[in-house]
Formats: C-alpha cells, structure tokens, sequence
C-alpha cells in the first residue's frame, strides 16, 4: 500500500480557501486517491476521489499532477463546520482483497 | 436506507470480559471492515471480509475475532477484553468497484 504523507495541522479562517497537499511517491498505477474527512466522535466521511488531472464536486476540489506523487484538496471559502480531520488515502480502485490505510490525518481548525 | 448501524454506542467492560460488537449494512456492500480509533490518531484496520464466509486480518487483529455468515452483517469479538483495547471501534462497508468507504456512528469501548 502506497503511504502518504500530510500536515499534521493546519489553520485558516472563515471564508478563507484551503489546500491540503499529500504526499504519495510510491503511488501504484491503479491507484486511486480518496479525501475523507472526520469530525470528533464521528466515523470517516467520503469528501472526494479522483485518479488523475482535477475532481470537483460541490464540497472541495481535487488537483492531481501528472506525476501523481501528490495530490491537493482544495476546501474553498470555509466555514467553522469545516474544522475537523482531512485523511489522504491511496489504493487501488476496483475488487481485490485490500484495505485502506488510514495515516494521521491533518487537523484543520478554522477560526472565526 | 440505514447505512452502516452499530451497537451498542457506548459500553464498560471489566478486565477479562468478553462481548460482541454488532455492525450491520443495508447496502448490500460486499466488503466490510472494523478499524479502531485510539485519542488523536489515525484508524487501524483489525479485521476485513470481502464478502459472505471470508474474513481476513488487518494491521492489528490480536484480541479479536469476527465473522462473516451474512452480507449484511459482520460483529467483532472481544474474547478477553483488556485495558489496551479501550478504544472507539468503527465498522465500514463499500460496494464492489467504489473506493468510497462508509463508516457507522462507532462504538465507544472502555476496559476497566
């Protein structure tokens, strides 16, 4: 499994665009690469996935380089509710006996 | 459409005590995974079941048994509860090609 590699924390304010950046050097072809997002006392949830270029859907955007050995999440104009834990997360799409590995995560606190 | 529900949300065991954690999923996902959560870190895989009668280990799966005779259902085993297991344990399911992982509300384990 590729590991990756994010901030530990990050700040911002309200109204504020965030990028979180992930390191994936070892990356496999069929990799894909998922954004949760986890808020205290709850489970993960799915914010995006993509494979290559940019993903976007009504709550971030996704930036993958042509190298795919990192990738960006991209929370435009934030909110307090936005403050929780963002993981960056890389298998393989499709079947396959295969779990995630869940790293750290980076911790984002949005001020007021 | 329930999603991922588990019980019980909270629980107290003694020292040597055993229980079931019940997790169950409505979408008739045929993988399903049980992570567990320590104080401000990542998740970790303990068990995974890739469908009906197939289970395999994860990152850290002493102290725990699971099966697997349904789809909808996949419970965790704690045979001889200890200190060290007090942690929030979360069950997840995916369907077939979908990276995306859904996660239930989690269980909270204290070992006493």
């Amino acid at each position: 499994l590729a590991k990756t590699t994010q901030p530990i924390s990050m700040d911002s304010y309200e109204g504020q665009e965030v990028n979180i950046t992930c390191s994936h050097n070892n990356i496999a072809t069929n990799d894909y690469i998922t954004w949760y997002q986890q808020f205290p006392s709850q489970g993960p949830r799915f914010i995006i996935q993509g494979y290559k270029t940019k993903v976007t859907n009504e709550v971030a955007s996704l930036f993958i380089p042509a190298d795919r050995k990192s990738s960006t999440l991209s929370l435009p104009r934030v909110s307090l509710s936005d403050t929780a834990v963002y993981y960056c997360l890389v298998g393989a799409g499709g079947t396959g006996r295969r779990a995630l590995t869940f790293g750290s995560g980076t911790r984002l606190q949005v001020q007021p | 459409n329930a999603g991922v529900t588990q019980t019980p949300k909270f629980r107290i065991l003694k020292i040597g005590q055993s229980m079931t954690l019940q997790c169950t999923q409505d979408m008739n996902h045929n993988y399903m995974y049980w992570y567990r959560q320590d104080p401000g870190m990542g998740l970790k895989l303990i068990y995974y079941s890739v469908g009906a009668g197939i289970t395999d280990k994860g990152e850290v799966p002493n102290g725990y048994n699971v099966s697997r005779s349904t789809t909808e259902d996949f419970p965790l085993r704690l045979e001889l509860a200890a200190p060290s297991q007090t942690s929030v344990y979360f069950c997840a399911s995916r369907g077939e090609v979908q990276e995306t992982q859904y996660f239930g509300p989690g269980t909270r384990l204290l070992v006493l």
